[in-house]
């Protein structure tokens, strides 16, 4: 079956502006997790969603970050006010539930170059 | 303190040999789950294998097994008959159950580059 989506796979902007990166989650999974790598790290934890709700959003940056999903399936993580130190690649990946161990799946991630 | 470390930057293994990769990782709750994700030079992260704390036997996936010593508190990944499609970088990861809160964050270390050389 299909793996998680994201898009854009790459976004350039300048800063100050704003900007969406879409994930798609695996069908029928209820959990879904955001990430952030920048280069030569690894994957720091930004937000996870149960369903509709974030449950742990402690990896959110500053104010200038937000995610939703609305309708428990497609998230968008939205960044205000762009820095040059948000440059990195934006992971999303989705688990089938919350559990010990459950594998999240990752996506192939957004490149997001600001200016 | 790091919650996830490993100490090697980078590898060499010459093809069809083994390797083994250290993970060692800290943590004060009694029930983790330890993981382990390829990610090729393309940028997507693969899982490979998980490895829970209760678990008695060491996880095996195919070529790939887990060297889980709990008292040291490692997570050795081990690659047996290496090919070249092996040569990416490997991140080693943990679950925590958090104190009540519900399994969610994975917390990565540093990742540590294989090349696999014919």
């Amino acid at each position: 079956g299909a793996g998680v989506s994201q898009t854009p796979s790459n976004k350039v902007t300048e800063k100050g502006k704003y900007v969406e990166l879409r994930c798609d989650p695996i069908s029928g999974h209820t959990a879904l997790y955001w990430y952030r790598q920048s280069l030569g790290q690894g994957p720091e934890f930004l937000i996870y969603f149960q369903g509709t709700g974030a449950a742990d959003d402690s990896g959110l940056p500053n104010d200038r970050f937000f995610a939703v999903r609305p309708e428990g399936s497609v998230s968008t993580l939205k960044i205000q006010r762009t820095e040059r130190g948000d440059s990195a690649v934006y992971l999303c990946a989705s688990s089938l539930t919350r559990g010990q161990t459950d594998t999240q799946y990752f996506g192939p991630g957004t490149r997001l170059t600001v200016l | 303190a790091q919650k996830i470390t490993q100490t090697q930057p980078g590898m060499f293994v010459q093809e069809k040999e083994a390797v083994t990769l250290d993970c060692t990782y800290d943590t004060s709750d009694p029930s983790y789950g330890l993981f382990w994700y390829k990610q090729p030079s393309s940028g997507e992260m693969i899982f490979l294998i998980y490895q829970g704390s209760y678990d008695q036997q060491n996880a095996t996936e195919g070529r790939y097994s887990l060297n889980f010593q709990k008292a040291r508190k490692s997570a050795n990944l081990v690659i047996s008959a290496s090919q070249l499609g092996d040569s990416a970088m490997y991140f080693c990861a943990m679950r925590e159950y958090a104190g009540g809160t519900s399994y969610g964050k994975l917390t990565f270390g540093q990742g540590t580059i294989l090349t696999v050389h014919p």
